[in-house]
């Protein structure tokens, strides 16, 4: 059974970082790119960042380029997003999703139950 | 302002079908392939419905189709029953390893 677990959100100020977390498991990890996905409160879905399986390829929204920085770790089946510079408007719940095939943009298949990431002061 | 535009809402009586649409432009929903359609109750995580435009994931009902023309994306929900009451949204990838969701529909069931 795939299983896709967050973790690491919290409270945090204006300008500060955070590290989310992100253990799956029920496939095989190094095929699948794995990606986040936000959803602020009230509002509708934005892709955030991908990683390809193999880790070799990352992609970012332009809203969170050179703030945010997404990672793997293979032997631990486990993807990392690190939030720095945070703002006011990345309040949001972050979900890890799991795209169903290559390409990664065909369409995300299991999805955690997000963290929720509050910006404030 | 989302890159994908949807109707605010949509409703139907059980056994109805009902249409969402999921309009963008040819540097999105017309130019690629890439069109996914997400189903998600209040409280709980998004499910993919459809992808690749018209294909259905394992355990999706048959009744949820989905189909494309020119810039425009389509979502039909026929047979409708009370647990499709639920908010949709629609994504597109957009070219420049960029994808986009649309703002989403509240489907209601009457």
């Amino acid at each position: 059974e795939v299983q896709v677990l967050e973790s690491g959100g919290g409270l945090v100020q204006p300008g500060g970082s955070l590290r989310l977390s992100c253990a799956a498991s029920g496939f095989t990890y190094r095929s699948y790119s794995m990606n986040w996905v936000r959803q602020a409160p009230g509002r509708g879905l934005e892709w955030v960042s991908l990683i390809s399986g193999d880790a070799s390829t990352t992609y970012y929204a332009e809203s969170v380029k050179g703030r945010f920085t997404i990672s793997r770790d293979s032997s631990q089946n486990t993807v990392y997003l690190q939030m720095d510079s945070l703002r006011a408007e990345d309040t949001a719940v972050y979900y890890c999703v799991k795209a169903i095939m290559v390409p990664w943009h065909k369409g995300f298949d299991y999805w955690g139950q997000g963290t929720l990431v509050t910006v404030s002061s | 302002q989302s890159a994908l535009t949807q109707p605010p809402s949509a409703s139907g009586s059980p056994g109805q079908s009902v249409t969402i649409s999921c309009t963008g432009t040819s540097s999105d929903v017309g130019g690629y392939n890439s069109v996914s359609w997400y189903q998600q109750h209040p409280g709980k995580a998004p499910k993919l419905m459809i992808y690749e435009v018209t294909k259905r994931p394992s355990g999706v009902p048959d009744r949820f189709s989905g189909s494309k023309s020119g810039n425009t994306a389509s979502l039909t929900v026929s047979g409708l029953q009370a647990e499709d009451e639920a908010d949709y949204y629609c994504s597109s990838y957009a070219g420049s390893n960029n994808l986009v969701f649309g703002g989403g529909t509240k489907l209601t069931v009457l």
